[in-house]
């Protein structure tokens, strides 16, 4: 699988827009990009995943660029319950097809 | 609740001995994921089975590591001989698949201490 790139670290604060960037410059055809959080004491929880177009759902949005060389994960309204280690990974189908974690982004909610 | 069970939470245990982990996974999947990881470093891939075949071993799962699901239902990981090596959050995950790819659902873990 190709490797991905993010920040160690992010502050956003509550109620604001959290913007989490991951790079993957040699991402492949036929990879889709995936992310993933881990909240402390926990498994990590599934939040989205894309090919090419951006998506939406419940938790979060995807925005992939049109290269797909790099792509956000935006939550729209964080709250404390969104600090967690987010990653960002790529991936030919998921779990079989390849599922390798790196270290994330740790991010914090300011109060 | 229906999500990934795991059991024990937490286990303590001394060198040499051996231990087993049971996780029962969400009951419709039939992909079943073992995956461990230690303090921070993001969760590294043990195996995987589909229903009760055991389809992939990562090197990482040494001769003493051996997992089972029979009846392609719940599945154990037993170590034999532990080792303060061995000390880790070990992760159940089960998952489900459409055209769009697979996504992982995983339980809270059994956190293993080796003394």
């Amino acid at each position: 699988d190709a490797k991905t790139t993010q920040p160690p670290s992010m502050d956003c604060a509550e109620g604001r827009a959290a913007n989490l960037p991951c790079n993957h410059s040699t991402i492949s055809g036929n990879e889709y990009v995936y992310w993933y959080r881990q909240i402390h004491s926990q498994g990590p929880q599934y939040i989205i995943h894309g090919l090419k177009n951006n998506e939406t759902n419940e938790m979060a949005s995807l925005i992939i660029t049109e290269d797909r060389k790099s792509s956000t994960l935006i939550l729209p309204h964080a709250t404390l319950r969104d600090t967690a280690v987010y990653y960002c990974i790529v991936s030919k189908g998921g779990g079989a097809d390849g599922l390798t974690f790196g270290k994330g982004t740790h991010l914090i909610i300011q109060p | 609740d229906t999500g990934v069970s795991q059991d024990p939470r937490h286990k303590i245990t001394k060198r040499g001995q051996n231990v087993t982990f049971r996780c029962d996974p969400i009951s419709e999947h039939n992909r079943l994921y073992w995956y461990r990881q230690t303090l921070g470093q993001g969760p590294e891939f043990l195996t995987y089975f589909q229903n009760e075949a055991q389809l992939e071993k990562s090197r990482l799962l040494s001769d003493r590591f051996s997992a089972e699901r029979p009846k392609g239902s719940f599945s154990t990981l037993e170590i034999q001989r532990t080792e303060q090596g061995d000390s880790a959050m070990y992760l159940c995950a089960s998952s489900t698949r459409d055209l769009k790819g697979e996504k992982l659902f995983f339980g809270s873990g059994t956190q293993l201490s080796v003394l």
